[in-house]
């Protein structure tokens, strides 16, 4: 089955760029989806389809796919914005399964 | 207001059963696809299984075919999952979430995630 990787966690301080990677072999081919998960609370979808976002999500979260990483990319970092980070896609070619990454922990210094 | 609640969790002994419930409201239920995921506690998320509209299509885990069986009821607005022979790992928070984007004639896209319950608590144990 489709395996995606990434890091398990990311330090930032208030008002650079945090940059998370999701790693999987030909990502690129992937349509990837990222939710964001706070202490106690249910995850949020705040990037789709590679780089879409849904409405209310600040244009501070972007995100990119290409070869064999997708990342999301969040500009002017805030501390409301330390969470847990999933990536996910739908993996129709070897499985037709849904997989979600390990998450990576963000911490705003 | 668009939301999906879940009910129906608990502790369960090993090798019990139970049924879990989600009710949507504020949309047209039967036009979209949903999902479980769950999530053991300080783990991180695994999806559990997909229904598209009118039942057409179901997706399993791999890991967890044969235990669990989802549903779905559009004049109760509700999604529902029975699972089976219960174990200790399968201790989790379990949502209910909605496939984004709307069915079209019976075909639903397999995109993200928009639409997420806040989970209702499964515990296994004796």
């Amino acid at each position: 089955s489709y395996v995606l990787t990434q890091s398990p966690s990311v330090s930032v301080a208030p008002g650079q760029t945090a940059t998370i990677s999701c790693g999987g072999n030909n990502i690129g081919s992937y349509s990837v989806h990222w939710y964001q998960q706070k202490p106690g609370q249910a995850p949020v979808l705040v990037v789709f389809d590679d780089n879409d976002r849904p409405s209310g999500i600040p244009e501070r979260f972007s995100g990119s796919n290409s070869g064999t990483t997708a990342t999301l990319t969040i500009n002017r970092v805030e501390a409301g914005d330390e969470a847990d980070y999933f990536c996910q896609v739908w993996d129709s070619y070897t499985s037709d399964q849904y997989v979600f990454g390990p998450g990576t922990k963000v911490t705003v210094l | 207001e668009v939301q999906v609640v879940e009910s129906g969790g608990g502790l369960v002994k090993p090798g019990g059963s139970l049924r879990l419930s989600c009710a949507a409201s504020g949309f047209t239920f039967s036009s979209y696809g949903y999902n479980w995921v769950r999530q053991a506690p300080g783990k991180g998320l695994e999806w559990v299984s997909y229904i598209s509209s009118s039942s057409a299509y179901i997706y399993y885990a791999d890991s967890l075919k044969g235990r669990f069986t989802i549903s779905r009821d559009d004049a109760e607005k509700s999604l529902f999952l029975h699972v089976n022979s219960l174990r200790a790992d399968d201790t989790a928070v379990y949502y209910c979430v909605r496939a984004l984007g709307e069915c079209s004639g019976g075909n639903c896209p397999l995109d993200a995630f928009d639409i997420w319950g806040q989970g209702t608590m499964v515990t296994i144990s004796s």
